[in-house]
C-alpha cells in the first residue's frame, strides 16, 4: 500500500543552524510533492511545490529536493529562527487528481 | 483577497447526531477538498468537489458526504456521529489549472467534538 513517512516526529535545533527534514514514500509515483507548515490549531500553509522533473526548488531560506529514484524529498530551512518552530508536512499528489496524501509531519523546534 | 473561510470554528455534538460544516473557498477557486485531521491518523483526504461534482473520494464510510454549490461554496455532512469522528475538519481550495498543479489553500478548520 502507499506510504509516506517523515523521518522523525520531532526535531530540535539551535537558532541559526540548518534544519533538514526528510520525506520518504513507497508504492507511489507522484507527479508533484508539496511542503506545508502547520501551527497549532490552524490549517496547513503552503510553502513549496516541486515537480517530478525538478531536482531542487528554492524560496528565500527554504530549499526542497526531490529524488524520484530514492523516492525521497529533503526540506531545508537555513539560518533557522524560533519563528520557524511548527509542524512541517510533506504531501504527494498523483497529478491526475486534486487529492493530497500527507505524511504525519515533523514538529520542528528552533531553540534560541 | 479573502482566504478560505470555514464555519463554525468549534462544534460539540452528541453521538448519533448529524452535523453540517461549511466552507467558502477563495474567490475564483473552483476546486474544494475536505480533510480530516486526528492525532492518530494525521491528515486524511475525504473528498474533492469541482463545478458542483464530486471528482475524488477518500476511504471514508458513507456517513461522510458533501456537496458544492454553484458559487463554489461547499458543505460536508456527517450523519450518525461516532466518538471517533472527533477531529479537526479542514477545507482547502485551489485553482484547477491545466498543465500544472497548484498549491492548496486551507481554512482554519472546524474542531468537532463528539461526546
Amino acid at each position: 500500500s502507499q506510504k509516506i513517512e517523515q523521518n522523525s516526529e520531532a526535531l530540535n535545533i539551535q537558532e541559526g543552524k540548518t534544519a533538514t527534514l526528510t520525506c520518504n514514500y513507497t508504492n507511489y509515483s507522484p507527479a508533484y510533492l508539496q511542503w506545508y507548515r502547520q501551527d497549532p490549531g490552524r490549517g496547513p500553509v503552503f510553502l513549496l511545490l516541486i515537480r517530478e522533473n525538478e531536482k531542487e526548488k528554492r524560496k528565500e531560506r527554504l530549499k526542497v529536493t526531490f529524488d524520484t529514484t530514492l523516492k525521497q524529498s529533503l526540506f531545508h530551512i537555513t539560518a533557522s529562527q524560533p519563528a520557524d518552530s511548527a509542524t512541517y508536512l510533506c504531501a504527494l499528489e498523483p497529478g491526475s487528481a486534486r487529492q493530497l496524501t500527507f505524511g504525519s509531519g515533523t514538529q520542528l523546534t528552533v531553540l534560541p | 483577497k479573502a482566504g478560505v473561510t470555514q464555519t463554525p470554528r468549534y462544534l460539540i455534538k452528541t453521538r448519533g447526531q448529524q452535523v453540517t460544516l461549511s466552507c467558502s473557498p477563495i474567490s475564483g477557486h473552483r476546486s474544494v477538498s475536505w480533510y480530516q485531521q486526528t492525532p492518530g491518523q494525521g491528515l486524511q483526504f475525504l473528498f474533492e468537489y469541482f463545478s458542483e461534482t464530486q471528482r475524488n473520494k477518500g476511504n471514508f464510510p458513507g456517513r461522510f458526504s458533501g456537496r458544492q454549490f454553484s458559487n463554489s461554496r461547499s458543505e460536508m455532512n456527517v450523519s450518525t456521529l461516532e466518538l471517533g469522528d472527533s477531529a479537526l475538519y479542514l477545507c482547502a481550495s485551489s485553482l484547477d489549472t491545466q498543465g500544472g498543479n497548484t498549491e492548496a489553500f486551507f481554512g482554519q478548520g472546524t474542531r468537532l467534538t463528539v461526546v
